[in-house]
């Protein structure tokens, strides 16, 4: 059963312009999520996490927010570039950072 | 720094062959992960150490996998017989505590032919 969901397999956007990319867990007891992007034949690369305790988390570009009671947390890239083209996984944990739920994935495609 | 080191990257064999995988953890990093990453999915936890000792293989097939972290750093990951729904990536990664973040080496993609 996916824990971890996201439903917008793919994305495409104008570089320039916001990326958002969104996420929905159904396990209340997650208090821990993360956002990996991987490019092809690599591993995934940590981008930016939050803990349940906060409702925002910005790192340059890059921002999560978490709802906690919608289960829902997105990732806002802007402005989006082409380098940030590749798959983006959202993640989760109970217990601050054991067995990692991964979802899907969504694929970006930023267009110059 | 050098990041988590896995080899092979990739690997072909044929089914019922014996397959290993080896992972070498961010320096100082006492916790590591293998999950296994099939096609279109995302990644699933197959064992987690915490320096020798696996915390949680709950997730691991052990009629046909096992794993190993001897000496608390490194580890080798084993699959025999190898079955054709195998085929997947292989993913290694390295935090410094069980609660921390994980960092993932760039994964053994194999095939059973």
């Amino acid at each position: 059963d996916q824990q971890v969901k996201q439903n917008s397999p793919s994305l495409s956007v104008q570089e320039g312009r916001i990326s958002i990319l969104n996420c929905d867990y159904t396990n209340s007891m997650f208090d821990y999520f993360l956002w990996y992007k991987k490019y092809p034949a690599e591993g995934p690369t940590f981008l930016i996490s939050i803990s349940s305790i906060k409702d925002k988390n910005e790192d340059g570009r890059f921002t999560v927010f978490l709802n906690k009671s919608a289960k829902h947390l997105s990732l806002h890239i802007v402005p989006s570039q082409p380098g940030d083209s590749a798959v983006y996984f959202c993640a989760a944990s109970a217990n601050s950072g054991y067995a990692l739920n991964f979802g899907k994935g969504t694929s970006l495609l930023v267009t110059p | 720094e050098a990041g988590v080191v896995q080899s092979p990257r990739y690997k072909i064999i044929e089914k019922k062959q014996p397959v290993a995988f080896w992972c070498n953890p961010i320096s100082g990093h006492n916790t590591l992960y293998w999950y296994r990453q099939n096609l279109g999915q995302g990644p699933e936890l197959l064992i987690r150490y915490e320096n020798e000792e696996a915390v949680d293989d709950s997730q691991l097939p052990k009629d046909r996998f096992s794993a190993e972290r001897l000496k608390g750093v490194d580890s080798t990951l084993k699959i025999q017989p190898a079955e054709l729904g195998d085929s997947a990536v292989y993913l290694c990664a390295s935090s410094l505590g069980g609660a921390e973040t994980q960092y993932f080496g760039p994964g053994t993609r194999l095939l059973v032919l």
